[in-house]
This record gives structure tokens, C-alpha cells and sequence, in this order.
């Protein structure tokens, strides 16, 4: 059974910077591309960044590009979301997904974690 | 940049109803499109991929059609475990946007 566990979220100031982790089990991990999704009730679903399952290409979105750093660690069957630089408009739901294929170009999802909530304010 | 539109934003119905959502995308993206369904405080669950194929463990009673720029999303006969929030999300690039959902509640 896929289970994708998110990590790291809370409270942070704008400006500051948070680190969120997705442990991910019943599947082989290296063989399949992940992402992170957000949700606001303003903005609704926001795919955020992707990962191919080799780690060697990423992408992002606009409103991330620059501030945002989504890598993995293999041995640990863990993807991570480095944020820096946060701003109020960063608040929601941080989703982990795991894309069906290597490729992180384009796809969709087709297993989700539980989300990790992460609010920026002062 | 592909632009996603859904509709109706809410959607009363009752057990048993045929029900449909329509997603249209800016631009055409083919038949990549997918549809998922998400209840309150739970994550997104994947239904269809490729506009019209049924994820697997997904009821019969769920299907996708369409192709380019229009799409719909059927529900044969709703069943009370359906009443949730639907979204589309095209794949045709990396920046795979979303749909801003569908509330199906109970007339």
C-alpha cells in the first residue's frame, strides 16, 4: 500500500523559511517522479514542484521559482521542500504526491499524502 | 499559460441523479486531463487519468469523456459516499493546472 507521510509544518514568519519532508513506503521510490501540491480556499489546488525519480531534473512553478528547492534522498525514501523567503501568501496546505512514471514534466497524480499545514504570519 | 474552468461551481442533486461536470481548458491539451474528488479535510483522490480511463479500485459509475477543450465528468447513479468537491487538472505542460472545483451537495 502507498503511503506518502508529510512533515514540517507550522508557524513560520514571512521572510523565514521552512523545511517540509514526505516519507514515502509501498512502492519503490526511486522509480517514480514526486511533487508537492498546495491548497488555499482562496487559490484552491497549486501544484508547486516536481522531481523525476532520478533526481537529476526538477521544475517549478512561477509563484515559487527562486524560493522553493525540491529534492530527494533516496536512501531514506524521503522528498523534501526547502522554502525560503516566505510570504503571507505562501499559507495553505502542503500536499506530497506521487506522480505514475519517472518523468516529472508533466503528469498527474495518482497517490496523495494527507498534507501538512503551513501558515505565514507574523 | 493554460487556463482551467469549471462548471457548475456547485451542484445539488440526489442519490441516484445523473450527474455531470464540465471542465474546459484555454487551450487545447489533448486528452490529458484528469479528475479527481476530495472531501472535506482529506486529501485529493485520483478518479480518471487521460480524460476517459478509470484509475483503478474507482466504482463503474464514475467516467470521463472529451478531448481538446472541453471535458466532462459523469456520475451514473450518485450514491451518498459522492458528495464531495470535484477537480480537473490538465497535464499537457509542466505547469499542470487545476480546475477550481465542483461541490456536489445533497438537494
Amino acid at each position: 500500500e502507498v503511503q506518502l507521510l508529510e512533515s514540517g509544518g507550522g508557524l513560520v514568519q514571512p521572510g523565514g523559511s521552512q523545511r517540509l519532508s514526505c516519507e514515502a513506503s509501498g512502492f519503490t521510490f526511486r522509480s517514480y517522479a514526486m511533487s508537492w501540491v498546495r491548497q488555499t480556499p482562496g487559490k484552491g489546488l497549486e501544484w508547486v514542484s516536481s522531481i523525476s525519480g532520478s533526481a537529476d531534473t526538477t521544475y517549478y512553478s512561477d509563484s515559487v521559482e527562486g524560493r522553493f528547492t525540491i529534492s530527494r534522498d533516496i536512501s531514506k525514501n524521503t522528498v523534501y521542500l526547502q522554502m525560503n523567503s516566505l510570504r503571507v501568501e505562501d499559507t495553505a496546505i502542503y500536499y506530497c504526491a506521487k506522480l505514475p512514471n519517472s518523468g516529472a514534466y508533466a503528469s498527474y497524480f495518482d497517490y496523495w499524502g494527507q498534507g501538512t499545514l503551513v501558515t505565514v504570519s507574523s | 499559460d493554460i487556463q482551467m474552468t469549471q462548471s457548475p461551481s456547485t451542484l445539488s442533486a440526489s442519490v441516484g441523479d445523473r450527474v455531470t461536470i464540465t471542465c474546459r481548458a484555454s487551450q487545447s491539451i489533448s486528452d490529458w486531463l484528469a479528475w479527481y474528488q476530495q472531501k472535506p479535510g482529506k486529501a485529493p483522490k485520483l478518479l480518471i487519468y487521460k480524460a476517459s480511463s478509470l484509475e483503478s479500485g474507482v466504482p463503474s459509475r464514475f467516467s470521463g469523456s472529451g478531448s481538446g477543450t472541453e471535458f466532462t465528468l459523469t456520475i451514473s447513479s450518485l450514491q451518498p459516499d459522492d458528495f464531495a468537491t470535484y477537480y480537473c487538472q490538465q497535464y499537457n505542460n509542466y505547469l499542470r493546472r487545476f480546475g477550481p472545483g465542483t461541490r456536489v451537495e445533497i438537494k
